[in-house]
């Protein structure tokens, strides 16, 4: 069975500063899905990729698909107590699949 | 537009019981996942639906069941509850166009369960 491992399970951050977030798996990634969720509440969509190579954006946030499509990572850039929360990735485990294998999770805190 | 909405939000059971939950998708998503979430195992799919047919399902016992109404709409059934089955269930909805792709999974607050 696919198996996502997320690095690091925790960071702390000074405010302003940047960190990444890496998503590994040991098979081939269909629709990388990656998500934010404060404690016990829904997850919040941030980005899907889907093709080897692919890179999307959205305001602080890049995130990054491998060629191989078995590593993903999320880039924050001049990060904000707003980031603070649970980052996880899932993956299809195969295409079209909507059945979601997830990570276990990067908590990210961010210090003033 | 409204996103996933789910009922109730929080539940409190005793074991042996029998819980439905509810999963409203986003308007025009035809494709409902269920997942539980516990500390220990993360994130765990339960089932998909599209078009009231039941289509993906995890590895969880029969007494996890569900289904979708003609509206989307989907209910999750757990039967003669464990105190294992306390956890945070979500649900996910996605516009699903074709088959073989893959679409965007939006997800709802989840449904906290308590099991006593």
């Amino acid at each position: 069975s696919q198996e996502l491992e997320q690095s690091p399970q925790s960071l702390i951050v000074q405010e302003g500063k940047n960190l990444t977030i890496n998503c590994t798996s040991s098979k081939t990634l269909y629709g990388l899905y990656w998500y934010k969720q404060k404690y016990g509440e829904g997850l919040i969509f941030l980005m899907m990729l889907q093709k080897g190579g692919e890179e999307k954006s959205h305001e602080k946030i890049t995130a990054k698909l491998d060629e191989k499509k078995q590593q993903s990572s999320l880039h924050i850039t001049a990060s904000q107590p707003s980031h603070a929360g649970i980052y996880l990735c899932g993956a299809a485990t195969r295409p079209g699949n909507e059945k979601l294998t997830f990570g276990t999770g990067t908590r990210l805190t961010i210090i003033p | 537009k409204a996103g996933v909405t789910q009922t109730p939000r929080y539940l409190i059971k005793t074991r042996g019981q029998q819980v439905t939950l509810s999963c409203s998708p986003i308007s025009g998503h035809r494709s409902v996942s269920w997942y539980q979430q516990t500390p220990g195992q993360g994130l765990q799919f339960l089932f998909e639906y599209f078009s009231e047919t039941q289509r993906n399902k995890g590895n969880f016992p029969g007494r996890f069941s569900g289904r979708q109404f003609s509206n989307s709409r989907s209910e999750m059934n757990v039967s003669t509850l464990e105190l294992g089955d306390s956890a945070l269930y979500l649900c996910a909805s996605s516009f699903v166009v074709r088959t073989g792709g893959s679409y965007e999974q939006y997800f709802g607050p989840g449904t906290r369960l308590t099991v006593t």
